[in-house]
């Protein structure tokens, strides 16, 4: 099945600094990417996804790189702010069973310092 | 709006007990999803169903089975509950389609078992 490895596992910026949060999977037959942030007490909430036949998507200061070949893709925030502390789990999804269905990373803890 | 509502936010249970989760979406969504989520291992997919009736093992099933009576409700069973099962317990739903689609997420249930 499907692997996704999601580093690192915690990250600590300052306001107004990047962060770059990078995955890896191994089932070349997945084809679409999300992204989802984890507030504090919160459920999970996807802010960006990405498909396979795309190589790169922003949303304001958030954006999603994919490289197919090499079988990873990354999130990338720009201006940090501290809302943006959360965990971050990245996602592969690819068919299994009757469906399509994610695999998730570990997480990345993302500290932001005011 | 999606919902997805998971019936009770802490539970407490005895080792040995059985426990039913109960979860609950609006949106007509043929996949739905129990996920356990524990710090430093990310969220990890215990049983999904893409369809009523329909149930496929996860990646950490043991100890855990399933119901899908009708469309709308998904319930995750501890058939005997142990220590070793306490956690937070997330369940999803999403879309079937050609293209995948986000996965939409409960409140999340945390469970202990004493």
């Amino acid at each position: 099945g499907e692997n996704v490895e999601q580093h690192p596992s915690t990250l600590s910026v300052q306001e107004g600094d990047s962060a770059v949060i990078k995955c890896t999977y191994s089932d070349s037959a997945s084809n679409y990417f999300p992204w989802y942030k984890q507030e504090l007490g919160k459920r999970p909430q996807l802010i960006i996804d990405i498909r396979s036949n795309v190589g790169e998507k922003k949303d304001q200061r958030i954006a999603v790189t994919l490289n197919k070949t090499a079988k990873h893709f990354s999130l990338h925030i720009t201006e940090t702010q501290p809302e943006d502390s959360a965990v971050y789990f990245c996602a592969a999804s690819g068919a299994r069973g009757g469906s399509y269905i994610p695999t998730f990373g570990r997480g990345t803890s993302l500290i932001v310092h005011p | 709006d999606v919902k997805v509502t998971q019936s009770s936010r802490y539970l407490v249970k005895r080792t040995g007990e059985k426990v039913f989760l109960e979860c609950v979406q609006d949106m007509d969504h043929e996949n739905m999803f129990w996920y356990r989520q524990d710090p430093g291992l990310g969220l990890r997919l215990i049983y999904f169903s893409y369809d009523v009736k329909m149930k496929e093992k996860g990646d950490i099933p043991e100890g855990y089975s399933v119901s899908r009576e009708k469309k709308e409700r998904f319930s995750l069973i501890l058939e005997s509950a142990s220590t070793n099962q306490t956690s937070m317990y997330l369940c999803a739903s999403s879309l079937v389609g050609v293209l995948n689609t986000e996965a939409f997420f409960g409140q999340g249930t945390r469970l202990t078992v004493v």
